[in-house]
């Protein structure tokens, strides 16, 4: 079983339209939670940081079920510019520093 | 803050040559920087985490002979890929931690194409 896994998509939305992704990692010790934005030929970018009583900013919910271990983009009237990969990242648990990456999860907003 | 770079940010070299990406935090020091590497539509691949001042801890699979990596100082980290082949063509990337913050931030990267 992969450390952290998504839903590669890709997911088609319209414009305006509500998306959620989740994100399951293995490791129960894991204790930091991320999730990056990577267009295409560029580097990842940091989208928000999770924490355990959810977040939000903006358009954009991060939720973290410790439970079930899994992590939630949810984002809200959806935009054009939008359109990326989302990588989730979780941090291997017994090294707070070192992060393991989902494989992404591919959205295309169309007008 | 926290921006990162990361040069060169193409090469294209000849098989059998090396290779030096050089990897900066500009406005942070980063005790903690970690090299990856990814390829077409595929995940980033965690290669090694490099500390400064010490070695760094390469992941299961990734030959440090051919990987070479210095992290001298707080702010630079540079990754030599020695002997370059085809194969070695794909998109590096650093990335950086702030200290005493866990979420990391990239470099540009660098796309390395090995003829």
């Amino acid at each position: 079983r992969k450390e952290v896994e998504q839903d590669p998509g890709p997911f088609n939305v319209p414009e305006g339209a509500t998306v959620a992704f989740n994100c399951t990692y293995s490791n129960s010790a894991s204790q930091s939670f991320f999730w990056y934005r990577q267009d295409c030929r560029k580097e990842p970018k940091l989208l928000m940081s999770v924490y355990s009583s959810g977040n939000e900013d903006g358009r954009f919910t991060a939720q973290l079920n410790r439970a079930s271990q899994y992590i939630s983009l949810l984002i809200r009237d959806s935009k054009l510019s939008d359109s990326a990969t989302y990588l989730c990242a979780v941090n291997r648990g017994s090294s707070a520093s070192k992060i393991i990456f989902g494989s992404g999860t591919r959205l295309s907003i169309r007008p | 803050g926290a921006v990162v770079s990361q040069h060169p940010s193409r090469v294209i070299c000849k098989s059998g040559t090396s290779v030096k990406i050089e990897c900066r935090s500009l406005d942070f020091q980063a005790t903690t920087m970690f090299w990856y590497r990814q390829f077409p539509k595929q995940s980033l691949m965690l290669m090694a985490t490099s500390n400064e001042g010490s070695k760094a801890t390469y992941e299961q699979g990734v030959e440090k002979d051919k990987f070479l990596i210095n992290h001298a100082s707080l702010t630079l980290s540079t990754l030599t890929v020695t002997s370059a082949h085809p194969e070695d063509s794909s998109f590096y990337i650093c990335s950086a931690t702030d200290r005493g913050y866990y979420a990391q931030y990239f470099g540009p990267g660098t796309r390395l194409t090995v003829t």
